[in-house]
């Protein structure tokens, strides 16, 4: 698949927790995306990491990036109830023109 | 938000009729993609198009067309639409490949 695959497909915290997801892949990358998606709106990017990198933060948002494994971790610090919604890596891929994206990890967090 | 807007948000068409739903960009972005999203798909790519009148396929393209005649307009169209359509489809804007991506608001298309 030229898919990344998050896990987990659905998670539940309470507010002020921290909120981890993960994304894996299979193929050769010049760098991962995150993207955020509210209920019934389009895709927000969230963060960039490229593939010669290993970690990135942007605000509550920290981003890590093995290509050894060929995975990536998306980490939500002192969630909010605003930050309920579904999460999806994507990946652009050496030598495509668009990006990949996966099926999303569906995140809620309960005031 | 960038200047991205799809029309029509929501429309109802019947099997076997033409369908275009239309792109608008403000931003003078190169790339720009229609994806379509289904319940445990995730978005999946149809077409996309890097310059006027340059499209390629995505991996859902069969049943699909599309134009780029002028840098901000991108068309999709359903040439005959089947109930398999049904999705909510969404235009995305990059400035260059491999780059943060611009999403619309999403049409919502149900064919019956």
């Amino acid at each position: 698949s030229q898919q990344g695959e998050e896990d987990p497909q659905a998670l539940s915290i309470q507010e002020g927790e921290n909120a981890t997801m993960n994304c894996s892949y299979k193929t050769s990358i010049n760098n991962l995306q995150w993207y955020r998606q509210n209920s019934g709106r389009g895709l927000v990017h969230l963060i960039l990491i490229r593939s010669n990198e290993r970690e990135k933060h942007s605000g509550r948002l920290r981003v890590t990036l093995d290509t050894s494994k060929k995975s990536s971790s998306l980490l939500i610090t002192a969630s909010r109830a605003a930050d309920t919604a579904s999460y999806f890596c994507a990946l652009d891929q050496t030598g495509a023109n668009n990006l990949f994206f996966g099926t999303g990890t569906r995140l809620t967090v309960i005031p | 938000d960038a200047g991205i807007t799809q029309s029509p948000r929501h429309k109802v068409t019947e099997t076997g009729t033409p369908v275009t739903l239309r792109c608008h960009q403000t931003e003078n972005h190169r790339y720009m993609y229609w994806y379509r999203q289904d319940p445990g798909h995730g978005l999946r790519l149809i077409h996309y198009s890097y310059g006027v009148k340059d499209t390629d396929k995505g991996e859902v393209s069969d049943g699909y067309s599309v134009s780029r005649s002028k840098t901000e307009d991108f068309l999709l169209t359903l040439e005959s639409a089947t109930s398999s359509q049904t999705s909510v489809y969404f235009c995305a804007i990059s400035l260059d490949r491999g780059l943060e991506a611009f999403f619309g608001q999403g049409t919502r298309l149900t064919v019956v």
